[in-house]
């Protein structure tokens, strides 16, 4: 079956970096995009930005770009989120997501289970 | 900036209740749209795709229904499992960029 299984929580200190893994299995992963998506305690869905596994083409929100990598390794079907410069705001739950296209839109369909980033000093 | 809407945010509602939540973008970007349920300490669930077409192995009672400028998830006889939160979503075109509704709670009366 599809799965997307995420690296650990993570405590950080603000200004420094994290970056989480999300290794995917059950589909060929080139042939799906990726997109990143965080959760705040208590909040909605933020988007982050998606990845092309097929050619690393990025697309970042705009909020967030400048603080942002996302890259893939497709010998190990493993797709990395990198984020710089954190601060408390940036304390959530941090999802992969398989992106699945229908009729020229583009949805996520299976999720990782989550990573906690807790930026605290 | 576009963004979507979503009405009402909070629902109170009894097991067996018929529950209607309509999501709204800013602007008329897309003809599809997608559904989520996300229930607490797990990840979103994806329900609805294409606006109206139901993901393998969600129950019918499940239905999306709309285009462009309004959508609608209906629940038709709410089950004690479907107390959560849910959320609509949109891309634009390629590269996409996502957007996601802020969410209506759905819980017990």
């Amino acid at each position: 079956q599809i799965q997307l299984v995420q690296s650990g929580g993570e405590v950080k200190k603000p200004g420094a970096s994290v970056k989480v893994s999300c290794r995917a299995s059950g589909y060929t992963f080139a042939n799906y995009g990726l997109a990143w998506v965080r959760q705040a305690p208590g909040q909605g869905l933020e988007w982050m930005g998606w990845i092309n596994v097929y050619d690393g083409n990025t697309k970042y929100a705009q909020s967030i770009q400048g603080r942002l990598t996302m890259t893939t390794d497709t010998s190990t079907d493993t797709a990395y989120m990198e984020l710089r410069s954190l601060t408390s705001d940036d304390t959530a739950v941090y999802y992969c997501a398989r992106v699945q296209a229908y009729s020229g839109s583009f949805f996520p369909d299976y999720w990782g289970q989550g990573t906690l980033v807790t930026v605290s000093s | 900036d576009f963004q979507m809407t979503q009405s009402p945010s909070y629902v109170s509602a009894s097991v067996g209740d018929r529950v209607t939540i309509t999501c709204r973008p800013s602007r008329g970007l897309s003809a599809w749209l997608a559904w989520y349920q996300q229930k607490p300490g797990s990840a979103p669930k994806l329900l609805i795709y294409g606006a109206s077409t139901l993901q393998s192995g969600v129950p019918s009672r499940f239905s999306g229904s709309g285009s462009v400028t309004s959508f609608t998830l209906t629940i038709s006889s709410l089950q004690p499992e479907d107390f959560a939160t849910y959320y609509c979503q949109q891309s634009n075109n390629f590269p996409p960029q996502f957007t996601f509704g802020p969410g209506t709670r759905v819980d017990l009366k």
